[in-house]
């Protein structure tokens, strides 16, 4: 298994440009997220998903957007970069278990764009 | 949501035990206390997690208050790949909000040789 990988390992962008960070879990998860981290802080869920073609928002949602379009997959969709969207960016996954159960949730090794 | 405070940092001589406190006066009856750390440069990785009773896993063990009201991280004997920031995070019941963890700003260890 190689878990979650997310593509590219480093970008720089121009202020206005877009891109797309890419994830993918070969683990058969249900559940995926997308975190930003910036220098010093903890992480910030940007979305999640809790299975294919269903997403939702978390804490820091403007100016990203996401698709479900299969299990493996959770790209991230950045329109227009600001240099506020500076920052390292993780996926995540997990198995929901029986309910009422907690999950453990599995890191990629991030993403870290710098916008200028 | 339930909040939970730590220390900024921590130090520790290699080899000895460490003990990393946490605070969550406001935890639920239904919140999973989760510890996740994060070396240098990586994504987090999960350490270990409990609800009520103390638990103990390879990596480390997690001591409980009766009261739930606050925890301990112990790392029983620190090394140089211990150093890492280490997260204190309540998880609400998983199947109701997507198993979500919000991330604190965690505890910095520094393990000295």
């Amino acid at each position: 298994n190689a878990g979650v990988t997310q593509t590219p390992k480093f970008r720089i962008l121009k202020i206005g440009q877009s891109m797309t960070l890419q994830c993918t879990q070969d683990m058969n998860h249900n559940y995926m997220y997308w975190y930003r981290q910036d220098p010093g802080m903890g992480l910030k869920l940007i979305y999640y998903s809790v299975g294919a073609g269903i997403t939702d928002k978390g804490e820091v949602p403007n100016g990203y957007n996401v698709s479900r379009s299969t299990t493996e997959d959770f790209p991230l969709r950045l329109e227009l970069a600001a240099p506020s969207q500076t920052s390292v960016y993780f996926c995540a996954s997990s198995y929901p278990g029986r309910a009422g159960y907690t999950d453990t949730q599995y890191f990629g090794p991030g993403t870290r764009l710098t916008v200028l | 949501d339930a909040k939970t405070t730590q220390p900024n940092s921590m130090e520790s001589n290699e080899e000895e035990p460490v003990h990393l406190p946490c605070n969550h006066s406001t935890i639920s009856g239904t919140d999973y206390i989760h510890w996740y750390r994060q070396l240098p440069s990586q994504g987090p990785e999960y350490v270990i997690h409990g609800l009520t009773s103390n638990v103990n896993n390879r990596m480390a063990s997690l001591a409980i208050a009766e009261d739930r009201k606050s925890s301990t991280l112990i790392l029983h004997r620190a090394t140089l790949r211990d150093a890492a920031v280490y997260y204190c995070i309540l998880n609400r019941d998983p199947k109701a909000a997507g198993n979500k963890l919000t991330f604190g700003g965690g505890t910095r260890v520094l393990v000295k040789p």
